[in-house]
């Protein structure tokens, strides 16, 4: 089946190290996003990328960056990692027609 | 930008009841708005959505209604089963085509 997969799927790093999540799908999708899960505020969008050469900052895109390597390749970095950048990571993707965004399994994060 | 308002924010219902979430946004311009299911531990999926074209859409024992007016849309679920314990998140499209998502509701059907 067509997927989004992410990896490392757990991560426990200390302040300051510089940290990469990546993202890669199979479903032929040409947008590509990166949403933080915190418990009680939702999901929030960090950066988008509609295409290869296109990429977008979100509501909270402060202490992050992205590399859009490929249609299929979609990676957050996070440069100098701090303590309230613990949280649930989700990659998604979509197409342009229906709008539905799928989701990755998550990576989840912790910054001690 | 867009700001989506979701209530309540933990529901707890008896299997068999019905239940309802509500979320309300600001831009007049959204025209479509989802509804996602995320098990404890799994990744947030599409169950229901609607555009602003019609006011009503069902599924089965699910269905999501828009107020365009009052700049609201809420989903139904009905004859809840203790499998529909999750977090409900409903979202809204902005104008660049990505979505804002509301706080989530958490559902607990008791059996």
């Amino acid at each position: 089946d067509a997927d989004v997969t992410q990896t490392p799927r757990n991560r426990i790093t200390k302040t300051g190290k510089r940290i990469m999540l990546e993202c890669s799908q199979t479903k032929g999708h040409d947008r590509m996003y990166w949403y933080r899960q915190d418990p009680g505020l939702g999901l929030q969008l960090i950066y988008y990328s509609f295409d290869v050469k296109d990429i977008n900052k979100g509501e909270i895109s402060d202490g992050y960056s992205v590399s859009r390597q490929a249609q299929a390749k979609f990676s957050l970095s996070l440069e100098s990692a701090i303590p309230n950048q613990t949280a649930l990571y989700f990659c998604a993707t979509s197409d342009l027609g229906s709008g539905e965004l799928f989701f990755g399994e998550g990576s989840r994060l912790t910054v001690l | 930008g867009e700001n989506v308002e979701q209530h309540p924010s933990t529901l707890s219902v008896q299997e068999g009841d019905s239940a309802v979430i509500k979320c309300t946004y600001s831009d007049s311009a959204s025209n479509y708005f989802p509804w996602y299911k995320q098990e404890l531990g799994k990744r947030p999926q599409l169950i229901i959505d609607i555009r602003s074209n019609v006011g009503e859409k069902k599924d089965q024992r699910i269905a999501v209604t828009l107020n365009k007016t009052a700049k609201h849309f809420s989903l139904h679920i009905t004859e809840t089963q203790p499998e529909d314990s999750a977090v409900y998140f409903c979202a809204v499209n902005t104008g660049f085509q990505k979505l804002v998502f509301g706080t989530g509701t958490r559902l607990l059907v008791s059996p």
